[in-house]
């Protein structure tokens, strides 16, 4: 079964604080994956996809099959990184369609001053 | 236009209202999607347009009906609703089925 596992609710930490959001699947095939970030009253938004290996914003995730992890780091968080973060799963065609994307729980990242 | 854009942004509506939610893209993608977000819960989808053609139904229940009248546009039609229907309704776009534009989406609630 396709599954996104965001094992943290909510992650506090201060400024300047490394920050880790952890994000585990589980899927048959091979995956694209995905950080999308909601900041207070704005729309969802993509922040990272595993297949673009880019740091956005001072965040990069990397893709660990072995460990099927796919984990957002950012070695010096900021007050304006608060923000729900949902990491998601798409498995491609789904149905002979476009594909879906399967979203885990979301951790709300507060980072206090 | 780079943006997905969604009407109305709050909507209020009784239990026997007929109303609809739109949803216009101008990128060129050729896939959207309806998704309903709870409080602090993930998006669930709903539908997905493929083509200008329904390609998934995620058991959502009749009262809401999708309709994608071209390539831009895509509606939601609601009917007879539940206050549980109460949500964020978003739509998304995408232009190769993986990465997803969302849209600000439609706050409904239903009385």
């Amino acid at each position: 079964a396709q599954r996104v596992t965001q094992p943290e609710k909510l992650l506090s930490v201060f400024k300047g604080a490394p920050v880790e959001l952890k994000c585990n699947y589980s899927y048959s095939g091979s995956p694209e994956l995905f950080w999308y970030v909601q900041y207070s009253r704005q729309r969802l938004q993509l922040l990272l996809r595993h297949i673009s290996r880019e740091s956005i914003k001072g965040f990069t995730a990397d893709l660990n099959k072995g460990e099927t992890s796919f984990h957002l780091k950012k070695p010096f968080a900021q007050e304006e990184d608060s923000a729900m973060y949902y990491c998601a799963l798409s498995g491609g065609n789904y149905g002979g369609s476009q594909g879906n994307l399967i979203f885990g729980k979301g951790t709300k990242l507060s980072v206090k001053p | 236009d780079t943006e997905v854009t969604q009407t109305p942004k709050h909507l209020v509506m009784g239990m026997t209202n007929k109303k609809s939610l739109k949803c216009e893209q101008h990128m060129g993608h050729r896939a959207m999607y309806w998704y309903k977000q709870k409080a602090k819960k993930p998006p669930e989808l709903m539908f997905v347009y493929s083509y200008e053609k329904l390609s998934i139904n995620e058991s959502v229940p009749s009262r809401f009906s999708p309709e994608c009248p071209n390539s831009s546009l895509l509606n939601l039609h609601l009917h007879a609703l539940q206050p549980e229907d109460s949500a964020l309704y978003l739509c998304a776009s995408s232009p190769s089925g993986d990465e997803q534009f969302f849209g600000p989406g439609t706050r409904l609630t239903v009385l």
